[in-house]
């Protein structure tokens, strides 16, 4: 399977744990996100990279989150200190854009996250 | 206001009916558009891309009106597989970069 995959696809954790999630991009791929949704919303964004440089984050990022992208490949989205408001399902995209308007975002599974 | 704005349905429609829904956005500088669908716990798949002209793709008709603001989606013939939530999605460049926004989604249900 060459799409874009997540791990773990579930998550429960207790409130106060410390969560990491995984996501590996599309091979070719230089551009990842990191997207949270809860139930009836749409996908909000949360941070961005071009290859390992990370580019952009959401104020919805607060400074219990954050996510690395060392060699420019996969990628982790950590999570400090959990709170139940954090449960949701983290979804990873990747893209190659020719150009900075003509960007095609494919999705990996998600990681379902709850805490108690 | 938000950026990207769908009615939430949810739309109930016999099988092989034909329906159709609009999405506003509101950056008049929004370069792309399109149209992902996402089933119950699953994560969104492209549908199809918006292009100025209009574009078909079988069963869907994507359209974009520039001077309105919206991107709107038909489907003719409805089927029961097309029972989904429809994401429309909105993409703004700046500088080097992109900003993708996301609509709630329209949910569509089509009944037997």
């Amino acid at each position: 399977d060459t799409g874009v995959s997540q791990d773990p696809r579930h998550k429960i954790t207790k409130r106060g744990q410390n969560v990491t999630f995984r996501c590996d991009p599309i091979s070719e791929h230089n551009r990842l996100y990191w997207y949270r949704q809860t139930l009836g919303q749409g996908p909000e964004f949360l941070t961005y990279f071009q290859n390992e440089a990370q580019l952009e984050k959401s104020r919805l990022l607060s400074d219990r989150f954050s996510a690395e992208r060392p060699k420019g490949s996969f990628s982790t989205l950590e999570i400090q200190r959990t709170e139940q408001g954090d449960s949701a399902m983290y979804l990873c995209a990747s893209s190659t854009p020719e150009n900075s308007h003509q960007e095609t975002q494919y999705f990996g599974p998600g990681t379902r996250l709850l805490v108690l | 206001r938000k950026e990207v704005e769908q009615d939430p349905g949810p739309f109930n429609v016999p099988e092989g009916a034909t329906v159709a829904f609009n999405c506003t956005y509101s950056n008049s500088a929004s370069q792309s558009f399109f149209w992902y669908r996402q089933d119950c716990r699953k994560e969104p798949k492209l549908l199809m891309s918006v292009y100025s002209s209009g574009n078909e793709d079988g069963r869907f008709t994507a359209q974009l009106n520039r001077a309105s603001q919206y991107i709107s989606l038909l489907i003719r013939d409805s089927k029961l597989s097309d029972s989904a939530t429809y994401l429309c999605v909105v993409n703004t460049p700046y500088s080097s970069a992109s900003k993708i926004i996301f609509g709630s989604g329209t949910r569509l249900s089509i009944r037997p």
